[in-house]
């Protein structure tokens, strides 16, 4: 079963511009990470936040986390026609062996 | 370089037919997972694996199965029981520290019926 759900479903903006992408999940996280796939490639780790912490900044990228409101997001600052990509959010619930829950992703394309 | 392999990039399978995919990591990774990725579906995971000989169902096993010999390698068969395997198919590793840590994934195979 899928726990994190991404939105917008889809996003397209000006180079230049920033990006938010949000996502929300069900029960319980010990960490929230988000991926990038680039059309016909595997996913690509961005980054990865862990439940105490609120904020996190990796180069252009900026994450939240409100674990009260079970919800987490995702700006890219400055955004590049190479940014074009999906965009996915995945919870370790710390439950079970089997991993991460991956949501269903925000397709961004921006334009140049 | 250090990475998973997936092969082959693209695989057409005959009705009836069983069809094995590969997957290689030289990451000296503990766990190996298989996932499905359909148009807006995101991933779902088929099955996976923490340890060599041991492999456990993931959501969507039926029609799917794998094997653990070596630790470099999780191989997944697409059975004729399958009814719907067009997709795109993910293998990712992770090392230690836990399930819950980021995922390396391949670039894929994309499976299509004749």
């Amino acid at each position: 079963s899928q726990q994190g759900e991404e939105d917008p479903q889809a996003l397209s903006i000006q180079e230049g511009e920033n990006a938010t992408m949000n996502c929300s999940y069900k029960t319980s996280i010990n960490n929230l990470q988000w991926y990038r796939q680039n059309s016909g490639r595997g996913l690509v780790h961005l980054i990865l936040i862990r439940s105490n912490e609120r904020e996190k900044h990796s180069g252009r990228l900026r994450v939240t986390l409100d674990t009260s409101k079970k919800s987490s997001s995702l700006l890219i600052t400055a955004s590049r026609a190479a940014d074009t990509a999906s965009y996915f959010c995945a919870t370790d619930d710390g439950g079970g062996a089997d991993g991460l829950t991956f949501g269903k992703g925000t397709h961004l394309i921006i334009q140049p | 370089d250090g990475g998973i392999t997936q092969s082959p990039k693209y695989l057409f399978r005959k009705e009836g037919q069983n069809v094995t995919l590969s997957c290689e990591q030289n990451l000296n990774h503990d766990a190996m997972y298989w996932y499905r990725q359909d148009p807006g579906q995101g991933l779902r995971l088929i099955y996976y694996s923490q340890i060599v000989n041991d492999f456990q169902k993931g959501d969507i096993a039926e029609g799917y199965s794998v094997s653990r010999e070596k630790k470099e390698s999780f191989p997944l068969t697409v059975t004729s029981a399958q009814k719907n395997p067009t997709a795109f198919y993910l293998c990712a590793s992770s090392g230690t520290g836990g399930p819950g840590q980021p995922q390396h994934f391949g670039d894929g195979t994309r499976l299509s019926i004749l």
